[in-house]
């Protein structure tokens, strides 16, 4: 298995609280990727990282930014946490942003906001 | 925009049985990623399809790729319980930093 860690795997927060969610690899991969996973649209892209202080935006960015500031980790905050926002999200790395490379996954946290 | 449909998104099959779950996708790409998911569990990587006519296989399951249909298939051969699971296409796009976009997955049960 790759070397991804998530924590929390679970958190229960309200609405309007920031969350902060962490990736963290033992590869010393260059990229990293946050998605969302939600019943009946597969995997949907938050943001990405192709180094230390470099992001972008996915699909689905608005409400969520996120901060890289050593290879290992990868942070995802939720400003404002909203019910839309529970889901379980993964986070992804590879260790070239080339189409060739294969997208590893984390054990996933499942986020509830009530 | 790319998207990616894959069918059926339900599968219900008996043991013994073959069937094949097809994933089409919108605009040109010559990447293909099959992942598989179970229950409560992270994505776990099947195949890379990199090129047209690109073929792979790993016990029952066989993958192709056909860039120019834009399509893809996932073909199971002798099902067994043990490949009851959620499995995901995804297409990569993109510029010097590939972006995989993801199908709804389909839900594959064997019944014995």
């Amino acid at each position: 298995d790759a070397g991804i860690t998530q924590s929390p795997r679970h958190k229960v927060t309200e609405t309007g609280t920031p969350v902060t969610l962490r990736c963290h690899q033992t590869e010393n991969h260059r990229y990293m990727y946050w998605y969302r996973q939600d019943p009946g649209h597969g995997l949907r892209l938050i943001h990405y990282s192709y180094g230390v202080k470099d992001t972008d935006k996915g699909e689905v960015s608005d409400g969520y930014s996120v901060s890289r500031s050593k290879t290992e980790d990868f942070l995802l905050t939720l400003e404002s946490a909203t019910s839309s926002q529970t889901s379980v999200y993964f986070c992804a790395i590879s260790a070239t942003g080339s189409s060739t490379d294969t997208q590893y996954f984390g054990p996933g946290t499942r986020l509830t906001v009530l | 925009e790319l998207k990616v449909e894959q069918n059926p998104l339900f599968l219900s099959m008996q043991e013994g049985k073959n069937y094949t779950i097809y994933c089409n996708y919108s605009t040109t790409s010559d990447r293909l990623y099959w992942y598989r998911q179970d229950p409560g569990k992270s994505l776990e990587s099947l195949f890379v399809l990199l090129s047209n006519g690109a073929v792979k296989q790993e016990g029952r399951l066989m993958a192709s790729l056909d860039t120019k249909a834009r399509l893809s298939t996932l073909h199971i051969t002798a099902a067994v319980h043990d490949l009851s699971a959620t499995y995901f296409c995804a297409v990569a796009s993109g510029g010097s930093n590939y972006k995989l976009t993801f199908g709804k997955g389909t839900l594959l049960t064997v019944n014995p």
